[in-house]
């Protein structure tokens, strides 16, 4: 159990940029999550994957995020045409289906819109 | 709907003193309750979880939680302090298994004081 890993921990970019965020999951772990924290909040959730397959979506998922696990592996998570409001920290987790389901979180991507 | 409320956004004891966090629930259907940690630049970490099986549950950490129905409360305690025990704690409330599903409180920053 390596632990889930996202990369890179930190992304300052300019606003309208495109960034894109990487998660690795424990390994034998089928579901994923994407969560937004901001200052001072808990983490929101965005979407999640069960395998290849994204499941749920929130409504605070923009048209210009999107995300991705090919494979069911790891998966990505990219903002287009970035917003200060996009400034955030986004976490990602990994958990097993079931009634004892345990999320294990990343250490996170902290993204700054200028 | 699904919410929860962490009452204090600020807790500040002296190392060895009691630790009690507070937080309320809202659910329409019996709830999962969640309490997780967060050290600086560090993912969430799951510290107890109550899923009905019993009301005091022990954590990690020599933390506990009681689950009050008639009160709506999942308070976290511990009976002493330790310097190390100084992060964010985050309640959270799921009306299922699924992270998805799982809505977080803004969070309780403990501060212990030597």
């Amino acid at each position: 159990d390596t632990g889930v890993s996202q990369d890179p921990r930190h992304k300052i970019t300019k606003r309208g940029q495109n960034v894109t965020f990487r998660c690795d999951p424990i390994s034998e772990h089928n579901r994923l999550y994407w969560y937004r924290q901001t200052l001072g909040q808990g983490p929101e959730f965005l979407t999640y994957f069960q395998n290849e397959a994204q499941l749920e979506k929130s409504r605070l998922l923009s048209d210009r995020f999107s995300a991705e696990r090919p494979k069911g592996s790891f998966s990505t998570l990219e903002i287009q045409r970035t917003e200060q409001g996009d400034s955030a920290m986004y976490l990602c987790a990994s958990g097993t289906r079931g009634v004892n389901e345990k999320l294990f979180f990343g250490s996170g991507t902290q993204l700054s819109v200028l | 709907a699904q919410s929860v409320t962490q009452l204090g956004s600020h807790v500040s004891v002296s190392e060895g003193a009691l630790v009690l966090l507070r937080c309320n629930y809202s659910s329409s259907v019996p709830p999962y309750l969640f309490w997780y940690v967060q050290y600086p630049n560090q993912g969430l970490q799951l510290l107890l979880k109550y899923t009905s099986a019993a009301t005091l549950v022990k954590g990690i950490n020599g933390f506990e939680a009681e689950f009050k129905k008639s009160e709506t409360s999942f308070h976290l305690t511990k009976p002493s302090a330790h310097m190390s025990d100084a992060a964010e704690y985050f309640c959270a409330v799921s009306e299922g298994t699924g992270g998805f599903k799982t809505i977080f409180g803004a969070g309780t920053r403990l501060f212990v004081k030597a």
